[in-house]
């Protein structure tokens, strides 16, 4: 299984930009990384997927550098909404198999 | 949000006694996930299933089994519960694109198990 490494807390204040990073190793040239968002007693919500260099969308961007060792969310102007565990997701595939790896999550709060 | 609900959501029962949670999804998705939830571990790959009657163990699946009859349906069973699987299960289901390793998975809004 690929091994997969955050910080666990992180403080911002509002109107910051937030950037999360989570170290990965043993991922292949096509495997994705997914970052999920979930607020306490809700399932985890999908924010942002991608496999190189960065991807953008209407609420987070994400960095994979060359090495594809590491890959950073960044969430611009966060606000205190945005308070919630931050999980980056490794999913390696081979045809129908499936192997997924969780990071264990980043408690995002952010400060008025 | 996608259609995947969960029953129970919540269920307390007693060591040794067979326990039987259900996915339910309305998305016609190919892919189906059970995940166990617990402080300290995040989320952990139990079983998964990749079509009707096709399904393969995750990381954390002894003591559990799975079952998919239907497109729509994914039953979790602890065969004899215990202690240890006292956790929160979430169900999760995803379309893999084609031609690509991306697959977003939606996920229910779990179940709150306690082994007594």
């Amino acid at each position: 299984l690929a091994k997969t490494t955050q910080p666990i807390s992180m403080d911002s204040y509002e109107g910051q930009e937030v950037n999360i990073t989570c170290s990965h190793n043993n991922i292949a040239t096509n495997d994705y990384i997914t970052w999920y968002q979930q607020f306490p007693s809700q399932g985890p919500r999908f924010i942002i997927q991608g496999y190189k260099t960065k991807v953008t969308n209407e609420v987070a961007s994400l960095f994979i550098p060359a090495d594809r060792k590491s890959s950073t969310l960044s969430l611009p102007r966060v606000s205190l909404s945005d308070t919630a565990v931050y999980y980056c997701l490794v999913l390696i595939s081979s045809g129908s198999a499936r192997q997924l790896t969780f990071g264990s999550g980043t408690q995002l709060t952010v400060l008025p | 949000d996608a259609g995947i609900t969960q029953s129970p959501r919540h269920k307390v029962t007693e060591t040794g006694t067979p326990v039987t949670l259900r996915c339910h999804q309305t998305e016609n998705h190919r892919y189906m996930y059970w995940y166990r939830q617990d402080p300290g571990h995040g989320l952990r790959l139990i079983h998964y299933s990749y079509g009707v009657k096709d399904t393969d163990k995750g990381e954390v699946s002894d003591g559990y089994s799975v079952s998919r009859s239907k497109t729509e349906d994914f039953l979790l069973t602890l065969e004899s519960a215990t202690s240890s699987q006292t956790s929160v299960y979430f169900c999760a289901i995803s379309e893999p694109l084609l031609l690509a390793n991306a697959d977003t998975q939606y996920f229910g809004p779990g179940t709150r198990l306690t082994v007594l």
